[in-house]
């Protein structure tokens, strides 16, 4: 019964190296998302996947990148990472593009460190 | 645009009732939603409330949708310890969920 998994769990990198977050959810969900939490700030979209194949931009796409490697995989990336992406990453999934109901299956998180 | 308001914090007695409120901005959403998050987890989904809605009762729960104010509450009766967490709202937007800034519970025994 796993559900969204998410690794790494933690991760600390130095200004300017890259990292990829990995994600993949067994539960045969066509949509996928990558939200980042910062205190005071709450969930942003960085971005999302409708369906396999298809990536869009959310609220702050800047400085990442992603893949749709398949159904089940959806990969974050930092090609230069900034000390302003310090944060904790949430990978999410759901049966539709967000409607009619909008139920979203979290990951347990990923907490990166940027120093 | 799309903005999702929430005060940050609640403390209540244990036994007590809450009520975590929201404002929206988007008059189009479609559905509106209460999540909630526990230390060191994901989110989960606890409730939501489809925009030609007032109330919604779900046990503990009750969900309030004041459409002209675009005012959103969740009202948790006879709060319990195993209540604290952050809770969000969230709006249906274009397809997207748009979060609010999550409201910390805190009850104290």
């Amino acid at each position: 019964n796993a559900g969204v998994t998410q690794t790494p769990k933690f991760q600390v990198l130095k200004t300017g190296q890259s990292m990829t977050l990995q994600c993949a959810q067994d539960m045969n969900h066509n949509s996928m998302y990558w939200y980042r939490q910062d205190p005071g700030m709450g969930l942003r979209l960085i971005y999302y996947s409708a369906s396999e194949g298809t990536t869009d931009k959310g609220e702050v796409p800047n400085g990442y990148n992603v893949s749709r490697l398949n159904k089940r995989e959806f990969s974050l990336r930092l090609e230069s990472a900034a000390p302003s992406q310090t944060s904790v990453y949430f990978c999410a999934s759901s049966k539709t593009s967000g409607g009619p109901i909008g139920e979203l299956f979290f990951g347990e998180g990923s907490r990166l460190t940027v120093l | 645009g799309e903005d999702v308001e929430q005060s940050l914090f609640l403390s209540v007695r244990e036994g007590d009732s809450s009520v975590i409120n929201c404002t929206y901005t988007d008059s189009s959403s479609t559905y509106l939603y209460w999540y909630k998050q526990e230390p060191g987890a994901g989110l989960q989904l606890l409730t939501y409330i489809f925009s030609n809605m007032d109330m919604k009762q779900d046990q503990r729960l009750t969900v309030l949708l004041n459409k002209k104010d675009k005012h959103l509450s969740l009202r948790i009766a006879d709060t319990q310890t195993g209540d604290s967490a952050i809770y969000f709202c969230a709006e249906l937007t274009r397809g997207k969920l748009i979060f609010g800034q999550g409201t910390e519970l805190s009850v104290k025994p």
